[in-house]
């Protein structure tokens, strides 16, 4: 299994551009998390699917990210316009299922960079 | 509100000692805790999970202890190795979801 696939690797774009970061998740895996990165906050949990549908997305810090999983195989995730306090490391992780005691699988993440 | 601590400062040990990394948390009551491996770079990586009713779990050089009265897990390597260089990250549910903490950076030195 090729793992969390997650593209692009890095990402540069200017203030009030539009970003959008894709994500592959684990074939069978039904859950599906947004996190983001960065050296004051750590990871915070942006946002989570089951079987594709959002359950909580109270981490999604403004109206401009939002997040669509289309299908079992596929996340996006979107900053319209994106601004330089939005430049981290995006991670997305999948899981067996919801629960915390599933351990979740993370891709190599995408760091952005608004400048 | 909960709150979830690691050791802010890095942890520096020569190779061969035994690494003890701590995990405390306040006003959570978990059924179990995660830690995490990460390296500079990549995505964290599942280690172990222990469950409250569980005192301790080994894996291979790795031990995790959980008490549930002090509020804290505690995080072993054995005869670390430079290799096991690395953050470390513990990680609590809270319903659904899980929470991390910021990690504390290990260096084993040669």
């Amino acid at each position: 299994d090729a793992g969390v696939i997650q593209s692009p690797r890095h990402e540069v774009t200017e203030m009030g551009q539009e970003v959008t970061l894709r994500c592959k998740p684990i074939s069978g895996h039904n859950s599906l998390f947004w996190y983001r990165q960065t050296m004051m906050r750590g990871l915070e949990l942006l946002i989570y699917f089951n079987n594709n549908v959002p359950i909580d997305d109270s981490g999604m810090p403004e109206d401009r990210f939002s997040a669509k999983m289309p299908n079992a195989s596929f996340s996006t995730l979107k900053i319209q316009p994106s601004e330089p306090r939005d430049s981290a490391v995006y991670f997305c992780a999948s899981s067996f299922g919801l629960a915390g005691d599933y351990e979740q699988y993370f891709g190599p993440g995408t760091r952005l960079t608004v400048t | 509100s909960q709150k979830i601590e690691q050791n802010s400062e890095a942890l520096n040990i020569q190779e061969g000692k035994t690494a003890t990394l701590t995990c405390n948390y306040t006003n959570y009551s978990p059924a179990y805790l995660q830690w995490y491996r990460q390296d500079p770079g990549r995505g964290p990586v599942f280690l172990l999970l222990i469950r409250e009713n569980e005192k301790e779990k080994r894996k291979e050089r790795l031990k995790v202890t959980f008490d549930t009265t002090l509020k804290q897990s505690l995080f072993h390597i054995t005869a670390s190795q430079p290799a096991d260089s690395a953050t470390y990250l513990c990680a609590l549910p809270y319903g659904n979801k899980l929470v991390f903490g910021a990690g504390t950076i290990l260096r084993v030195k040669s």
